[in-house]
């Protein structure tokens, strides 16, 4: 089975600032898909950006980006000049090759990341 | 309405109450999908939904039943619930083997 780790429960930064959120997965498939969602206080769950494995570039989304590290296992969240609006909770999620419909998402445990005026 | 919708946003339900939860998706998709998220727990996937047929049962307890009449349409009807059910539940869609998109959820209370 999948496992999804984020070793950092919380974070805060200075607005304006570059923030870097940690997230570690275990698995044996060689074809998958990474994903960063966020959560802020509204519970909606908004996807940030979106890694596919087989891919070597990394994923970038305006202020958004990953540094992927398939070897390691290693899929970072790399947010620049950081807004206000990016106070929330972030998780990482691990989804399986597509299977005919079974697609399923493993989440991390999420990191509360605070922009502070 | 746009995206993935929800209804209600908020239940407070007695254990001995029966209610359902309502998703809707507005975006073409044919896989649907119940999470669940309880305090200091990852979300938990419950069902899913792939073109009305249901191909997976996360071992959920038969106190949640969902139901899904077709691809834009899916419900979690629950009957006798327990006060540790109280938890965010979040409804999700994609196309096959795509990215899931979430709805708002619904916040519940078992008292």
């Amino acid at each position: 089975a999948q496992t999804v780790t984020q070793s950092q429960p919380e974070m805060s930064v200075q607005e304006a600032e570059t923030v870097t959120l940690s997230c570690t997965y275990d698995t044996s498939e060689n074809n998958y898909y990474l994903f960063w969602y966020k959560q802020p206080p509204s519970r909606q769950m908004i996807l940030v950006i979106r890694q596919e494995a087989y891919k070597q570039q990394n994923a970038t989304e305006n202020r958004f980006s990953v540094n992927f590290q398939k070897a390691a296992k290693s899929f970072s969240l790399k947010i620049s000049d950081s807004q206000l609006g990016d106070t929330a909770m972030y998780f990482c999620a691990f989804m399986n090759p597509p299977n005919f419909g079974n697609e399923k998402l493993t989440f991390g445990t999420g990191t509360r990341l605070t922009i502070i005026p | 309405e746009t995206g993935v919708t929800q209804t209600p946003r908020h239940l407070v339900m007695g254990m001995t109450n029966k209610k359902s939860l309502k998703c809707e998706q507005h975006l073409g998709h044919n896989a649907m999908y119940w999470y669940k998220q309880s305090a200091k727990k990852p979300l938990e996937l419950m069902f899913v939904y792939n073109f009305k047929e249901q191909t997976e049962n996360n071992s959920v307890p038969s106190r949640f039943s969902p139901e899904c009449p077709n691809s834009s349409h899916l419900f979690l009807h629950l009957h006798t619930l327990q006060p540790e059910d109280s938890a965010l539940y979040l409804c999700a869609s994609s196309l096959q083997g795509g990215t899931q998109y979430f709805g708002p959820g619904t916040r519940l209370l078992v008292l």
